[in-house]
């Protein structure tokens, strides 16, 4: 079992829509959790973190935590064509190295 | 700019040779990381400084790798004797001690 696992995707959304993102995690022990947006042939930018159970938003995206359930979602409202690029989730231990998932695609179309 | 700075930004080299990559990280940023990318996966941890102290190293580091990070600023990674599966991004991170990772725009290294 990886350690960080995320569907490949594409997953493909109009503009407008709401665009959910989810991964999941084995280590139990994980403090921290990271999306990171990566456009092709770029380096990751960080778009959200979470640290606590629940709900945190900034501006059109909202960062999802279940700890129970080892679950991370991003969920992206009205998503734009500029939104298109791969998500990767990852998490820590105690804010040290970052663990990745392989990404989700996601396409927004016109 | 004040974002985390690498050098050089593609590297093609001749298998069996060296190379080194250089990072600089955010000013006042203490931790510094590298990691290494291949298509379709997630960057993958290679080791950390906080200040001028290796913390970890991953088992992905081998013997032909090594990192440094003299005053606790710049850090740099060699690769000894390239091979034709070092061909990766490489990427360098760094952060105060709480605080998330953020990304410079990484070194390709294509090996011929």
């Amino acid at each position: 079992q990886k350690e960080v696992e995320q569907n490949s995707g594409p997953l493909s959304v109009p503009e407008g829509a709401i665009a959910s993102l989810n991964c999941t995690y084995s280590d139990r022990g994980s403090q921290s959790f990271f999306w990171y947006r990566q456009y092709s042939g770029k380096s990751p930018e960080l778009i959200m973190f979470i640290y606590s159970n629940g709900d945190k938003e900034d501006g059109r995206f909202t960062a999802q935590l279940n700890k129970a359930s080892q679950y991370v979602s991003l969920l992206i409202r009205d998503s734009q064509p500029s939104d298109s690029a791969t998500y990767l989730c990852a998490v820590t231990l105690a804010l040290q190295k970052l663990v990745f998932g392989t990404g989700t695609r996601l396409l927004v179309s016109p | 700019d004040t974002g985390v700075s690498q050098n050089p930004r593609h590297k093609i080299t001749k298998r069996g040779q060296n190379v080194t990559f250089r990072c600089d990280p955010i000013s006042e940023h203490n931790r510094l990381y590298w990691y290494r990318q291949t298509l379709g996966q997630g960057p993958e941890f290679l080791t950390y400084f906080q200040n001028e102290a290796q913390l970890e190293k991953s088992r992905l580091l081998s013997d032909r790798f090594s990192a440094e990070r003299p005053k606790g600023s710049f850090s740099t990674l060699e690769i000894q004797r390239t091979e034709q599966g070092d061909s990766a991004m490489y990427l360098c991170a760094s952060s105060l001690r709480n605080q998330p990772q953020h990304f410079g725009d990484g070194t390709r290294l294509s090996i011929l």
